[in-house]
This record gives structure tokens, sequence and C-alpha cells, in this order.
């Protein structure tokens, strides 16, 4: 059972332009929604994250849009350049208990060409 | 990095040997898990601990079994090593239950 789905798979974007990869849940438990960064040979970085009790937050370039009625939130990445080029993945996090798992999407390959 | 290190980097081994990669952090926090990172799976949860000698499963538990003696280090074995082990290695802390951060990650392989 897929709890966070992602999407889409890849995304090419050509430089200056925005991207956005949408990401949707089912769990009404989750209470934390992370975005990760994760260039290749290295380890997911923590990129940005929002609380369901905001819509929207912004980090320089970086947006996380939040949908809480709907289940889904989305990073909008403005002035996409070449360096942003990585894998992304949403996650999310249960409140239930006390272990703070995340749940992670699939991940999304975006390509910024120069 | 939240002063995570993983040990070894890269490991080839053969079916059914088994093999222990060990995660080590520096700031004592309470919470570790162990992820496995597939192509098209993502990131899963293999298994976690919220302190030592407290340990509980993930979502791909079987074929794995953890140990924490210490605060600091995170010890994931394969008992048997099998071909379908063969992935990339992540271990994370959680700070203050919320932010998780990654290790840089060791690549198994498994003939």
């Amino acid at each position: 059972q897929q709890q966070v789905k992602q999407s889409p798979q890849s995304l090419i974007v050509q430089k200056g332009g925005i991207s956005i990869i949408n990401c949707a849940y089912e769990n009404t438990a989750f209470d934390y929604f992370p975005w990760y960064q994760q260039f290749p040979g290295k380890g997911p970085a923590l990129l940005i994250a929002i609380r369901p009790d905001v819509s929207e937050k912004k980090e320089g370039r970086f947006t996380i849009s939040f949908n809480k009625s709907a289940k889904q939130f989305s990073l909008h990445i403005m002035d996409s350049q070449p360096g942003d080029s990585a894998t992304y993945f949403c996650a999310a996090r249960d409140s239930g208990g006390s272990n703070y798992k995340l749940t992670f999407g699939k991940g999304t390959l975006l390509t910024v060409n120069p | 990095d939240a002063g995570i290190t993983q040990s070894p980097r890269h490991k080839v081994t053969e079916t059914g040997t088994p093999v222990t990669l060990r995660c080590h952090q520096t700031e004592n926090h309470r919470y570790m898990y162990w992820y496995r990172q597939d192509p098209g799976h993502g990131l899963r949860l293999i298994h976690y601990s919220y302190g030592v000698k407290d340990t509980d499963k993930g979502e791909v538990s079987d074929g794995y079994s953890v140990s924490r003696s210490k605060t600091e280090d995170f010890l994931l074995t394969l008992e048997s090593a099998t071909s379908s082990q063969t992935s990339v290695y992540f271990c994370a802390i959680s700070v203050m239950g919320y932010e998780q951060y990654f290790g840089p990650g060791t690549r198994l392989t498994v003939t």
C-alpha cells in the first residue's frame, strides 16, 4: 500500500522555468511533510518542510503548497537552475505513536536544461 | 551532515554470507533509522530505534536484524545475504521528532 503518491516520476525543465512536483496522501494522521533533495551518490538532504496548519511555506526559490482538504502538497522550484537537477522525494510523518516514522514517495528525477 | 557516518561505504559480498553495516552519530540523538533505496521504490524503512536496546520493525524488515547497544551506534545485520538485498542503505537520525537527517549511504552488492 503506497501511502504517499508522488508525480511525475521524471521532469525536464528549461533553465529559468518553474518545476512542480506533486504528492498526495490518504492517511489523515500525517502531521509533517518534508521534501528531500538527493544528488547522485549522496544521501537525501532535507530541503524544506511544512506542517498542516499553514498552506504555504517559502524558502528562497523553493515553495511548498499544502492543501489539507485535498490531502495534497506540492514543491515549486522557481527560476530552476541546472544545479537543481536531482531526485526529489516528498515524505509524510505519522503522528500516531512516538516513533516519528516517515513514509516517502517514490521520487521525481528533475533535469534542468541549460 | 548531522554528524552521521556509515561504514563501510561500499561492500561486495557473496550470497549466504552475513553482513553488518554500521551507523555512527556524534550528537546523541535518540531516534535512528535504517532505510534501503532501490530504483522505483524510493526509500523504504527497514528498522528503527527509539533508544538504547529499543528497536522495532519497518515495512521491509524480513532478512534484517538490528542492534543498538550504545546511543551513538546502530547496526544493521543481514544474517544471510541474498541478491535481493543488493541496494543502497541509508541511516538517518531524527532531530526533535520531526527532521530526519541522512548519512552518506552504503552501497551493498550481493553476488
